[in-house]
């Protein structure tokens, strides 16, 4: 295992629902990441926290807020989200910030995901 | 503006043949280049980076890759494939600039490796 954990693995929402994704990273990292991976499409980055302050909002929908309470624990909290929503979303943790560009210890540790399907 | 472009959705190769899965990229500035590989129901797995110096940089699992800045290429190699190597590659890339630099990754390529 890669040392990132992510609850639930499967989540099944109604539009109107609020649900909250959870990920921890147990590597001493200093940064953590949320992506959304569709079928047949680019991994899409969403949000990047460092040092548990947030360095990158890739214009994502305000359905989808993130939180970063300490550099461990990354949430990703869902409301009213659409059918197009429905997709495996990854979290990932990096010991380097992506700021510092060093390349020495950016590569990223990724959970095993939560497959989310919005009825 | 930057991307990767990963021209095979899918390779196939016989098991015991050399395999390459393809990359190019186009960054401004000069590229950090890394492969992941994803495995079924499983997050991507780090494979191997490319950051300055040697070519050909080896990674996990027998897998090598060769940066050629001419071509803008990165294309992952194993000498002989095996079957358990069946599974989605992605390559990525990043600017070297200063601050804070995003990753971007390329939409996968499918390996199957056919006993």
């Amino acid at each position: 295992e890669t040392g990132v954990t992510q609850t639930p693995r499967h989540l099944v929402m109604g539009m109107t629902n609020k649900k909250s994704l959870k990920c921890e990273q147990h590597l001493g990292h200093n940064a953590m990441y949320w992506y959304k991976q569709s079928a047949k499409k680019p991994l899409e980055l969403m949000f990047v926290y460092s040092l548990e302050e947030r360095v990158e909002n890739n214009s994502v929908p305000s359905r989808f807020s993130p939180e970063c309470p300490n550099s461990s624990h990354l949430f990703l909290h869902l409301h009213t989200l659409q059918p197009e929503d429905s997709a495996l979303y990854l979290c990932a943790s990096s010991q380097e910030p992506p700021f510092r560009g060093t390349g020495v210890s950016d590569e990223q540790f990724f959970g095993p995901g939560t497959r989310l399907t919005v009825l | 503006a930057q991307s990767v472009a990963q021209p095979e959705d899918q390779v196939n190769v016989a098991e015991g043949n050399p395999l390459t899965v393809k990359c190019t990229y186009s960054v401004s500035g000069n590229p950090y280049l890394f492969w992941y590989v994803q495995y079924p129901n499983r997050g991507l797995q780090f494979l191997l980076k490319y950051i300055t110096g040697d070519n050909l940089v080896k990674g996990s699992y027998g897998f090598e890759a060769e940066f050629n800045k001419s071509q803008t290429s990165f294309h992952l190699k194993k000498p002989s494939a095996l079957v358990s190597d069946s599974a989605l590659y992605f390559c990525a890339v990043r600017d070297q600039g200063r601050g804070y630099q995003k990753v971007t990754f390329g939409i996968g390529t499918k390996l199957q490796v056919i006993p």
